[in-house]
């Protein structure tokens, strides 16, 4: 266990629907990155937040957008959902912010399939 | 793209040491090496990570070779709960960087009674 957590477990969404979904960062940690991972393959890098600021992106169009809020905790917000956004949605945390050898810790995901 | 390549799938007896190669040729002086590994479903699970001395922990051990061109991921003792794709990653320099992981196709490890 990691102590990331990730809400909701699964989740299904209609075509052109908005989602957000939750990430409660480990305990001292600031950093949140986000990943999408679509069946079969590695997952992919979103973006990061740092500091309630996005720290980095990933190649995901902007109706993926993110906060992050003083307790750390994050959401990540699909807006025009598409049905090739179906994926494991993952959130990793990191202690420190901006040190790229700072090791990532993973919470469980988060099932978001579109129909 | 990843900057490392793994073989797809290998197979290992359960309780034999597990062997998982990478090959890293383009590694610059700085980049650490990171493995991950993913059970079906979960979220990837930080494994062991390391610059150019071996590493070990309670999870397994990590062999980089003189050039850091290569690693081997090793674990001990596999059981059959350490059946997972494992993900060898370069991870990016530090210097302006998020440190995002590049995940490639990971190598499928079955471990067989």
């Amino acid at each position: 266990e990691t102590g990331v957590t990730q809400s909701p477990t699964h989740l299904i969404k209609t075509r052109g629907q908005q989602v957000t979904l939750r990430c409660s960062s480990q305990s001292g940690h600031n950093t949140v990155s986000w990943y999408q991972q679509a069946l079969g393959q590695g997952p992919q890098f979103i973006f990061q937040y740092y500091r309630e600021e996005e720290n980095g992106r990933g190649n995901f169009p902007p109706r993926f957008s993110g906060l992050q809020f003083p307790n750390y905790s994050s959401e990540l917000n699909v807006n025009a959902l598409e049905l090739d956004d179906s994926a494991l949605y993952l959130c990793a945390s990191t202690e420190a912010g901006g040190y790229s050898t700072d090791t990532q810790y993973f919470g469980p995901g988060t099932r978001l399939t579109v129909l | 793209d990843a900057k490392t390549t793994q073989p797809t799938s290998m197979d290992c007896a359960e309780g034999r040491a597990a062997n998982l190669p990478c090959n890293h040729s383009t590694i610059s002086g700085n980049e650490y090496v990171y493995w991950y590994r993913q059970i079906h479903s979960q979220g990837p699970q930080y494994i062991i990570h390391g610059l150019k001395n071996n590493e070990t922990n309670e999870m397994a051990s990590l062999i980089i070779t003189e050039d850091r061109k290569s690693s081997t991921l090793i674990l001990p003792h596999a059981t059959l709960r350490d059946t997972a794709v494992y993900y060898c990653i370069v991870r990016a320099p530090r210097s302006g960087n998020t440190g995002k992981l590049i995940f490639g196709q990971g190598t499928t490890l079955q471990v067989k009674p």
